[in-house]
């Protein structure tokens, strides 16, 4: 079975540009999480994202924005780009069924603002 | 509270030895405690995880322990390996409504 999969894996930007990351969950996942990774906060939650609705939401500005569509993959959009948004932003999905729901990660996506 | 504190920040390991590291956390509604594993350019693997019913889990190598009323919990590695070279989380969620709150990672090198 795949992978969660990223794309793309780099992107380079300029600060006041947008950009979109796209995920595409391992099949029959229907929950996705979105994470930011830097060396000086480390891993911090996004959002979550289940049945296209956002149940989950971290604690970041509302530049941050999120998005499932009908199949499980979800898009996360950064507008009004800061240098403070270099990071690894890294997908992960769940099977969601009663129980633990492990998550799966994707290998991110290497987000450079100039 | 929703905090999870992990240490050592790196941790330097000879081929053979053990390897330990330690978590705590404040939020006792965590009811949920995964260990993931990075390697450079990868995203986080999930590599063992344990739920507070239980006081240890052993998956090959990989051993966590956990103190329900300490609200801590620790990774051991045993006959560390070069190949172990890597990031290692400790994370918790609280399953219903949930988010991973992860630690800030161990860097652990295994010396050959």
């Amino acid at each position: 079975k795949a992978g969660v999969t990223q794309t793309p894996r780099y992107l380079i930007k300029t600060r006041g540009q947008q950009v979109t990351l796209s995920c595409s969950p391992i099949s029959g996942h229907r929950s996705v999480s979105w994470y930011q990774q830097t060396p000086g906060q480390g891993l911090q939650f996004l959002f979550e994202y289940f049945s296209e609705t956002q149940r989950n939401k971290g604690n970041f500005p509302g530049r941050f924005s999120g998005r499932q569509f009908s199949n499980s993959r979800s898009e996360m959009n950064v507008s009004t780009l800061e240098l403070g948004d270099s990071a690894l932003y890294l997908c992960a999905s769940s099977l969601e069924v009663a129980g633990y729901n492990e998550q799966f990660f994707g290998p991110g996506t290497r987000l450079t603002v100039l | 509270q929703q905090q999870v504190k992990q240490s050592p920040q790196s941790l330097i390991v000879q081929k053979g030895g053990i390897s330990i590291i330690n978590c705590a956390y404040e939020n006792t509604a965590f009811d949920y405690f995964p260990w993931y594993q990075q390697f450079p350019g990868k995203g986080p693997a999930l590599l063992i995880a344990i739920r507070p019913d239980v006081s240890e889990k052993k998956e090959g190598r990989f051993t966590i322990s956990f103190n329900k009323s300490a609200k801590q919990f620790s990774l051991h590695i045993m006959d560390s390996q070069p190949g172990d070279s890597a990031t290692y989380f400790c994370a918790a969620i609280r399953q219903v409504g949930g988010k991973l709150i992860f630690g800030q990672g161990t860097e652990l090198s295994v010396k050959p």
